[in-house]
């Protein structure tokens, strides 16, 4: 079974803080691929990162860096000097290898940056 | 535009009655998606379409849902005998390939059905 879990319903931070959003996965598979996209008001889901099971270097993209550890099967995210538009739900996905092309979500954290 | 476009953007229609969404995939995109979206939740899949074939449609609740993508493009997905509890967003994305590591799916706005 695949499964997606993120325990944190919801943060709130004000502005510049950094903040970290947690994602645990449950896979079966060796081969896998773990996603996260962003929510913003507006509805429309945004793509950030991809990750695949084989690849575990951390990755940094401006403000955001993300966390894999195979070992604790984590995927974490932290945005750095958090800003108000960064204020959105965020959703952590799985993709295995053998459930074909199909995305399982968790439940999604929604993320409140004051000013 | 270049993404994802769903038509309608929301829909309003009564128990037992018939609807219609529409998905208008990334052009040059071959792999076509249906997620639901309830209230508070992440999207759940329906359908996945690789070209004109509904390649796993292990999502579709019951018989009542069905999709079409008759030319390999736009696809329409269909609810008969609307229930209550199908009202949510109706989510729809598309990808360049079938699988592999491109696989990043880009999602359209929604449609939010709402059954009274």
């Amino acid at each position: 079974a695949q499964k997606v879990t993120q325990a944190q319903t919801e943060i709130s931070v004000v502005e510049k803080e950094d903040v970290t959003l947690d994602c645990v996965y449950e896979t079966r598979d060796t081969t896998y691929y773990l996603f996260w996209y962003k929510q913003p008001p507006s509805g429309e889901l945004v793509f950030l990162i991809r990750r695949n099971s084989f690849d575990e270097q951390n990755e940094i993209s401006g403000r955001y860096s993300w966390n894999f550890q195979k070992s604790t099967s984590s995927f974490n995210f932290t945005i750095t000097a958090s800003q108000v538009v960064d204020s959105a739900v965020y959703f952590c996905a799985l993709r295995q290898e053998t459930s074909g092309s199909r995305l399982t979500f968790g439940e999604g954290t929604q993320l409140t940056v004051n000013p | 535009g270049a993404g994802v476009s769903q038509t309608p953007s929301n829909k309003v229609t009564e128990k037992g009655k018939y609807v219609e969404l529409r998905c208008d995939p990334i052009s040059g995109h071959t792999a076509l998606y249906w997620y639901r979206q309830s209230l508070g939740q992440g999207p759940e899949f329906l359908i996945y379409f690789q070209g004109t074939g509904a390649a796993d449609d292990s999502g579709l609740p019951n018989d009542r849902f069905f999709a079409v993508r008759p030319e390999g493009s736009v696809s329409t997905l269909k609810i008969q005998r609307t229930e209550r509890g199908d009202s949510a967003v109706y989510l729809c994305a598309s990808s360049r390939h079938r699988g592999g590591e491109t696989n990043e799916q880009f999602f359209g706005p929604g449609t939010r059905l709402t059954v009274l």
